[in-house]
């Protein structure tokens, strides 16, 4: 069981804005560190996306923005691709001096 | 050109203990903030983290496999190693090594490609 709460899947077509959501508690991301996101295609490492205050790795589309608030943070992919097809992860710090997962979520382009 | 890689056996048996070697390039260990840690992923399953080694040394290990877990480094080698004692099958997963460059709570940019780690008998 993760510490963050992902949902397992999300689906859009193509063109569309879909959002992922990640919840923890007041010992993660309630205590304001911040959220970090991977996608990780089929049988390869996960690669950072987003990380800090939406900061974003080169050659990482601005058609992905990230946003956090209380106990909870969300991902929000516009203009959706076929290509964004993956798992999606987020990470954070805890106070117990752990870093912390989602169970991740499969974005599904329909 | 940051790089990361992991060795390690493929197979091991219950019980036995996990060494695994992270060898990388492209930065040093030495750095102030510089950490790399460990998390592995069971087949179809979520990233869990493991471990966390800083330039000061400073080890950070995870909660529910503490009593288990042994990371040091070789800054010489440019070197972080993962002990796991008693493996058991539900250990099966694959491993990776991460660099995080934003000291503690921060975010693992570079990732090795991951070594997958078999328990049985």
């Amino acid at each position: 069981q993760s510490v963050l709460t992902q949902p397992p899947s999300v689906s859009g077509a193509p063109g569309q804005r879909v959002t992922i959501s990640c919840t923890g508690s007041y010992s993660n991301i309630g205590a304001g560190f911040h959220v970090h996101w991977y996608q990780q295609l089929p049988g390869t490492a996960p690669k950072l996306f987003i990380y800090g205050n939406n900061n974003r790795p080169s050659g990482v589309p601005d058609r992905l923005s990230a946003s956090q608030s209380g106990t909870s943070a969300s991902l929000a992919i516009t203009g959706l691709q076929d290509e964004d097809e993956a798992d999606y992860y987020c990470q954070s710090y805890d106070s117990s001096l752990s870093w912390v997962f989602g169970g991740g979520t499969k974005l599904t382009v329909l | 050109q940051v790089t990361l890689r992991e060795s390690g056996p493929a197979l091991v048996k219950p019980t036995q203990t996990l060494t695994l070697t992270c060898t990388f390039s492209g930065f040093s260990l030495t750095t102030s903030g510089m950490c790399v840690g460990w998390i592995r992923q069971p087949p179809g399953k979520a990233l869990e983290w493991l471990a966390v080694i800083d330039a000061d040394d400073d080890k950070y290990y995870s909660a529910s496999l503490k009593t288990r877990l042994t990371i040091s480094k070789d800054t010489s080698k440019d070197e972080v190693v993962l002990t796991m004692t008693d493996m058991d099958p539900v250990d099966t997963a694959t491993y990776y090594c991460a660099r995080n460059p934003a000291a503690v709570a921060g975010y693992f940019d570079y990732w090795g490609q991951g070594t997958l780690v078999t328990v049985s008998s």
